[in-house]
């Protein structure tokens, strides 16, 4: 069974642009969440999608939005980039939290630079 | 909202020592709290989980115990050995959706 994939691996952008990174999750997954990760915060949670529905966000400004697709793919998107939004970028994918599938696999990460 | 800490930030044994690594969440209504190893430039991998019915779960030379009273639950590695050398998160959830509040993370290195 193929695991969460991320693409871009990595990418380079300049302040001001946005970007919009992709999530495939295991094969039956439904749920997929988004973390940044970043040497002083840690991993921090961003948002969670399950049948394209966003049912839960992060205290991260509304620069950062997603989205799901029916065949449970994930986009995220970062508008106005800042240096600071510079990180790793991760997604998880779960069955569903609802019936306590909570285990969350992660995918390899894309790697945002911004200068 | 939930909070984590985890220690210590840094670990440092012998090939074949245990290593032992603490977690505190702050929210009692947490239900499931996984560990997770990230070796440098890979993904996080869940090595171990456990939820809050249960006070301890074994894999091998992987232990997690959970006290909830305390609020605390613990990674224990025996016979480390160089491979095991990773950062280490923490985390718990089980009360919103998709969401998983970590710790920052406890880098072992294991000496050979």
């Amino acid at each position: 069974k193929a695991g969460v994939t991320q693409t871009p691996r990595y990418l380079i952008k300049t302040r001001g642009q946005q970007v919009t990174l992709s999530c495939s999750p295991i094969s039956g997954h439904r749920s997929v969440s988004w973390y940044q990760q970043t040497p002083g915060q840690g991993l921090q949670f961003l948002f969670e999608y399950f049948s394209e529905t966003q049912r839960n966000k992060g205290n991260f400004p509304g620069r950062f939005s997603g989205r799901q697709f029916s065949n449970s793919r994930s986009e995220m998107n970062v508008s106005t980039l800042e240096l600071g939004d510079s990180a790793l970028y991760l997604c998880a994918s779960s069955l569903d939290w609802v019936t306590r599938d909570t285990e969350a696999f992660f995918g390899q990460g894309t790697r945002l630079t911004v200068v | 909202g939930e909070n984590v800490e985890q220690h210590p930030s840094t670990l440092s044994v012998q090939e074949g020592d245990s290593a032992v690594i603490k977690c505190t969440y702050s929210d009692s209504a947490s239900n499931y709290f996984p560990w997770y190893k990230q070796e440098l430039g890979k993904r996080p991998q869940l090595i171990i989980d456990i939820r809050s019915n249960v006070g301890e779960k074994k894999d091998q030379r992987i232990a997690v115990t959970l006290n909830k009273t305390a609020k605390h639950f613990s990674l224990h590695i025996t016979e480390t050995q160089p491979e095991d050398s990773a950062v280490y998160f923490c985390a718990s959830g089980g009360t919103s959706y998709g969401k998983l509040t970590f710790g920052q993370g406890t880098i072992l290195t294991v000496h050979p």
